[in-house]
């Protein structure tokens, strides 16, 4: 088995602020995903990286950028945090495309 | 891009009843259909998926049923239990874009002892 670490797991930030959330896995998967989880909303892909060094847009990507700095890592920034933003963020991995995903335990964001 | 449908996003049941969730999907390429469960503070657990090559899979008290003409898949619980009570996620995704899973908004499930 394998566990997919995200750090840190509350974040509370300031308008305008840029904030990093990070996440690891030991899965030795090669894809990882965002996600965002809004209540009522299901949740919506920002970015996904297919193999390390690779980067492709979700639906929801407009005001994030992602870093897959290496096979077991993938960072979502958001470049400028909005007043009351309230949402989870949840990192995922898989083997490839069309297999299970497994999530981590998600970043809270709350933005003051 | 998909869209995908979910109905209804609340269901409440008796233990030992059925629960049927139900979902519709736009992109006629679609042929990957997981189902996703999500427990209070806990992350989304995948619990069965089906993909277009089969119109009915079944496992431990879930059956999924996929119907490609309507573009419409279901869940179903057969004999509830409370642990049962979850938030559950349908999802979609098209062969050609198959990394991209786009999910429903959510089924509160209840299951009342």
């Amino acid at each position: 088995g394998g566990i997919i670490t995200q750090t840190p797991k509350f974040l509370i930030g300031q308008e305008g602020q840029k904030l990093t959330l990070k996440c690891q896995q030991n899965f030795n998967h090669d894809t990882m995903y965002w996600y965002r989880q809004d209540s009522g909303k299901g949740l919506r892909l920002i970015y996904y990286s297919i193999t390390e060094n690779d980067l492709q847009k979700g639906d929801l990507s407009e005001g994030y950028d992602a870093s897959r700095e290496k096979k077991s890592s993938f960072s979502l920034t958001v470049t400028s945090a909005q007043k009351n933003e309230m949402a989870v963020f949840l990192c995922a991995s898989s083997i490839g495309g069309q297999d299970t995903q497994y999530f981590g335990p998600g970043t809270r964001l709350l933005v003051l | 891009g998909e869209q995908v449908e979910q109905l209804p996003s609340i269901l409440r049941v008796q233990e030992g009843s059925s629960a049927s969730i139900n979902c519709t999907y736009e992109n006629s390429a679609s042929n990957y259909f997981p189902w996703y469960k999500q427990e209070p503070g806990e992350n989304p657990k995948l619990i069965i998926d089906i993909r277009s090559n089969m119109e009915r899979k079944q496992t431990q008290g879930l059956i999924v049923l996929l119907d490609k003409k309507a573009k419409r898949f279901s869940l179903h619980i057969t004999d509830t239990q409370p642990g049962d009570s979850a938030m559950y996620f349908c999802a979609a995704s098209a062969g050609d874009m198959g990394y991209k899973l786009t999910f429903g908004t959510g089924t509160s499930l209840l299951v009342d002892p």
